[in-house]
């Protein structure tokens, strides 16, 4: 069973920073590249970031509002992926999520439960 | 950018037809997906490549795409069928690689 986690959410003061966790388990996670999207309160969904596959370049592309201040990065030993962000301010308060990616026009099959980050002083 | 429009809210009563609509220019060149979130819940793939269903999705639920309007149909709805639809494209050429719709919100009467 293909399983996603994300983990190391919570309240996070404005202008510190934040690293999520998405934790994998039922496939190869080496074989697939992995993306983030977020999903603010009573909102629609949005793109963060995503990163290939080591197969791929393991390169790495974000969204224009937020390049800069994002980094993803993976460990395929671990079947972990990290999403890092600083400078957080109040209009990164989401609910983020990981998916896995498939195929040549980047399908998202499964999704992980979503960890909340709250941004607030 | 690339962009997406949905209407904000459809209602049909239990087995009626709902159909979601996603206007995109030229999304006919594109590959469609359509998601299904339930309150609190993660998204779920319904429909990807414009009308494939992952394992575990029911027959009633298909896509389609004609001009520049993308169609998801779920036919004899269901009570639990009530969830925001969003529907999704890859744009490698804009500043978003995952452009979504706004999402339209199924209300099952």
């Amino acid at each position: 069973e293909v399983v996603l986690v994300e983990s190391g959410g919570g309240a996070v003061q404005p202008g510190r920073s934040l690293r999520l966790s998405c934790s994998v388990s039922g496939f190869t996670f080496g074989d697939y590249a992995l993306s983030w999207f977020r999903q603010a309160p009573g909102k629609g969904l949005e793109w963060v970031g995503f990163i290939r596959s080591k197969v791929y370049g393991g390169t790495t592309e974000y969204a224009a509002s937020v390049k800069g201040r994002v980094t993803i990065s993976r460990d395929d030993s671990e079947s972990i992926a990290y999403l890092e962000m600083n400078s957080l301010k109040s209009e990164d308060t989401a609910v983020y999520y990981c998916g896995r990616v498939v195929g040549n026009d980047y399908v998202v099959d499964y999704w992980g439960q979503g960890a909340l980050v709250t941004i607030s002083s | 950018s690339y962009v997406l429009t949905q209407p904000p809210s459809v209602s049909v009563a239990p087995g009626q037809t709902a159909r979601f609509t996603c206007a995109g220019n030229g999304i006919g060149s594109k590959s469609v997906q359509w998601y299904q979130q339930k309150p609190g819940q993660a998204p779920v793939l319904v429909i990807f490549h414009e009308n494939d269903r992952p394992s575990g999705i029911p027959e009633r639920f298909s896509g389609s795409t004609s001009g520049n309007t993308a169609t998801l149909t779920i036919s004899r709805v269901e009570a639990g069928d009530e969830a925001d639809y969003y529907c999704q494209v890859w744009d490698s050429r804009g500043d978003n690689f995952w452009v979504f719709g706004g999402g339209t919100k199924l209300t099952v009467l």
